[in-house]
């Protein structure tokens, strides 16, 4: 049961270019959404989050866009840098209601940026 | 910045030995998590820990796994008698509050059941 959706494993963007990163979900019960990036051999670093009470978060180079009626949410980095080079992980949770604000995590876009 | 410390970094062990893993979560930290990743898909949520007990875990987490607080600093999960399915990258989290949507992940410790 795939609550969180990447549906494309992998982006390729030119450096100083855009780059969009797509997630879906299906619980409508989320209520808080997030990005993370990772390195191989590293663990999932928090990039940024927004709250399902707003449609957009912004800090520095990355936006998040949430479309709450499509179930659909965006990461938008601008200008892309060869360093942006990870995968990115979209992630969804529960905060209230008595849930334990599990993550759930998407299956990751690779996102590689090309000098 | 506070980080999420995980020992070993690796570890390889013959199917149906037991194995522990360790975290030292942020120490401000109340709610401790494991999640893991197998190779090639999506970082799965084992178990949260809270008020040293668990609170919520998932199918995954069956009898053969185990999570303790020994003492102030460290957070375990032990395996009992691993698989070969097991094999994966165990990922250890830990978050302030409740309300506080950012968990910390650690670098995880790949195990690998031969």
């Amino acid at each position: 049961d795939q609550q969180v959706k990447q549906n494309s494993p992998s982006l390729s963007v030119q450096e100083g270019r855009i780059s969009i990163l797509n997630c879906d979900y299906t619980n409508s019960m989320f209520d808080y959404f997030l990005w993370y990036k990772k390195y191989p051999a590293e663990g999932p670093t928090f990039l940024i989050s927004i709250s399902s009470i707003k449609d957009k978060n912004e800090d520095g180079r990355f936006t998040v866009f949430l479309n709450k009626s499509a179930k659909h949410l965006s990461l938008h980095i601008v200008p892309s840098q060869p360093g942006d080079s990870a995968v990115y992980f979209c992630a969804a949770s529960r905060n209230y209601g008595g849930s334990q604000g599990n993550l759930i995590f998407g299956k990751g876009t690779k996102l590689s940026v090309k000098p | 910045e506070p980080e999420v410390t995980q020992t070993p970094s690796h570890q390889v062990t013959q199917m149906g030995q037991e194995v522990i893993l360790r975290c030292v979560p942020i120490s401000n930290h109340l709610y401790f998590y494991w999640y893991r990743q197998i190779l090639g898909q999506k970082v799965e949520f084992l178990v949260s820990f809270y008020n040293n007990e668990i609170s919520e875990k998932s199918e995954i987490f069956d009898d053969q796994f185990s999570v303790e607080r020994p003492d102030g600093s460290n957070f375990t999960l032990k395996i009992r008698s691993t698989k070969l399915e097991d094999s994966a990258m165990y990922f250890c989290a830990s978050r302030e509050r409740l309300l506080n949507e950012k968990l910390f992940f650690g670098s995880g410790t790949q195990l690998s059941v031969l």
